[in-house]
C-alpha cells in the first residue's frame, strides 16, 4: 500500500518569512496525484494545492507552490511571505488511480506563523 | 506497529438504510476524527471525538450519529441513507486534542444504490 510521511509534526515560521513544508510518499504506481490541505481549528480541510504526477511543472497558486520530485518520491510545500492566517495543520495526501482512487494521508504538521 | 483500523473496508447499502462504521484508534490514542469524502471532493470534516466527548462538530448531518467508546473506539451510525451518501469515510487518531498528528485509517468505502 502506499504510504505518505511527514517528517515534521511541527514547523515555525517567521511573519513575512518562507517555509518549507516535506512530504515524502511510497508508490510503484506511475499516474497519480498528490495534495496539500490546510486544516484550521475549524476542522474542514482546504485544498492548498494539487499536482498531477505526469506533469513535471511544478503547481503554483498565490503564495504556495511545491517542489515535486518524482523520481524522489517528493512533494514539498513551499510558503511564500508567511501570514498569521497561515497557521494551521497542514496534510500532505496521495491520490491513487488505480485502486479505486484510494486516498493516503500524512500525519500533518502543525504549522505556526510568529509576528 | 498499529494503525487506525477501519471496518468494514467496504460496504453496499440501499437508500433508506442505516450503516454503521467503525473505527479502532491507535492504542493510546483519546481522539477520534470523521471525514467523508465524496467522489472527486475534498475531505469533509464530520466529527470528532476527545476522551469519550464529542470535541468538535463539522459538517455531519443530522441524519448521522457517532460516538467514541470506553475502550476509545469510535462508531459513525448512518441512518436515512441517501445516494450522495456515497463516498470513503475516513476515521483519524491522536494522541490529545489541538494541532496533535493525525493518524488516518484506510477509510470505509460506502456505496447508496
Amino acid at each position: 500500500a502506499q504510504t505518505v510521511t511527514q517528517s515534521q509534526p511541527e514547523m515555525s515560521v517567521q511573519e513575512a518569512e518562507t517555509v518549507t513544508l516535506s512530504c515524502t510518499y511510497d508508490t510503484s504506481e506511475s499516474d497519480y496525484y498528490l495534495f496539500w490541505y490546510k486544516q484550521p481549528p475549524s476542522r474542514q480541510m482546504i485544498l492548498v494545492i494539487r499536482q498531477e504526477a505526469y506533469k513535471q511543472q511544478n503547481a503554483t497558486e498565490n503564495r504556495f507552490s511545491v517542489n515535486f520530485q518524482k523520481a524522489a518520491k517528493s512533494f514539498s510545500l513551499k510558503i511564500s511571505d508567511s501570514q498569521l492566517g497561515d497557521a494551521a495543520m497542514y496534510f500532505c495526501a496521495y491520490r491513487s488511480l488505480n485502486t479505486g482512487n484510494q486516498f493516503y494521508f500524512g500525519t500533518g504538521t502543525s504549522l505556526t506563523v510568529i509576528p | 506497529a498499529a494503525g487506525v483500523i477501519q471496518s468494514p473496508r467496504h460496504l453496499i447499502k440501499e437508500k433508506r438504510e442505516t450503516a454503521t462504521l467503525k473505527c479502532y484508534p491507535i492504542p493510546r490514542h483519546d481522539t477520534v476524527y470523521w471525514y467523508q469524502q465524496g467522489p472527486g471532493q475534498d475531505p469533509q470534516f464530520l466529527i470528532s471525538f476527545y476522551e469519550k466527548m464529542q470535541s468538535d462538530k463539522g459538517s455531519i448531518p443530522d441524519r448521522f450519529s457517532a460516538q467514541q467508546f470506553s475502550d476509545y473506539h469510535s462508531e459513525l451510525n448512518m441512518s436515512s441513507l441517501e445516494l450522495g451518501d456515497s463516498a470513503l469515510y475516513f476515521c483519524a487518531s491522536s494522541l490529545g486534542r489541538g494541532r496533535q498528528p493525525q493518524h488516518f485509517g484506510d477509510g470505509t468505502r460506502l456505496s447508496i444504490l
